[in-house]
């Protein structure tokens, strides 16, 4: 199947630095999608992204879809401790029949 | 209380049995899906239903199987031809009200003795 690209595979921050990963794939997609897990639980959706170049905030976190339509960011500002989890994304590929494809994923880690 | 609930949230197998995970929605989506985690990996999508009473293979689903029989519950079965089936499901909706979203239910760790 088609493959999405994460990275970093993690990151380890002081609280109160910002944070940035991204995921790149060789195909185009039409929706790209952010995710937090905690450990034991479901993901739970931060950001949703439709269009070529839109750029989405929710809070501290803010992500872009790609003009290529190849990729996308996700950012944190001003890291808190509870921001400790797995991020993912996900996207799916133009021509896809309502499947999605997903990243490996970003542990995150923040020193208080 | 609107959402997606997975039951049970642990659940414990013995070789050579069968297993029925459950997923259940009030959300009042079409699409429902059904997802394996393992440690190190991506998603990876086991069976989809865009409707009741149809539903379609996803990458890896060889040894499970599912039913559609109400738009609320979407169950999947872990046969014992599954060669390793311990790991975490994960349900998810589908909607497009507002673009193309899915939404996560908390899961279930299914563990094989």
């Amino acid at each position: 199947g088609q493959q999405l690209n994460q990275s970093p595979q993690s990151m380890f921050i002081q609280e109160g630095e910002d944070v940035s990963m991204n995921c790149t794939s060789s195909s185009i997609f039409n929706t790209w999608l952010w995710y937090k897990q905690d450990p034991g639980e479901g993901p739970v959706l931060l950001i949703a992204l439709y269009k070529a170049g839109e750029l989405t905030s929710n809070g501290r976190l803010t992500a872009q879809f790609g003009i290529t339509r190849k990729d996308s960011f996700l950012n944190i500002s001003a890291s808190i401790p509870s921001d400790v989890g797995i991020y993912f994304c996900a996207g799916r590929p133009r021509g896809s029949n309502y499947k999605l494809t997903f990243g490996k994923g970003t542990l995150l880690t923040v020193n208080p | 209380d609107g959402g997606i609930t997975q039951s049970p949230k642990y659940l414990f197998r013995k070789e050579g049995q069968n297993v029925t995970l459950s997923c259940e929605q009030n959300l009042n989506h079409d699409a429902m899906y059904w997802y394996r985690q393992d440690p190190g990996q991506g998603l990876r999508l086991i069976y989809y239903s865009q409707i009741v009473n149809d539903f379609q293979k996803g990458d890896i689903a060889e040894g499970y199987s599912v039913s559609r029989e109400k738009k609320e519950s979407f169950p999947l079965t872990v046969t014992s031809a599954q060669k390793n089936p311990t790991a975490f499901y994960l349900c998810a909706t589908r909607t497009d009200l507002v673009g193309d979203t899915q939404y996560f239910g908390p899961g279930t760790r299914l563990t094989v003795l």
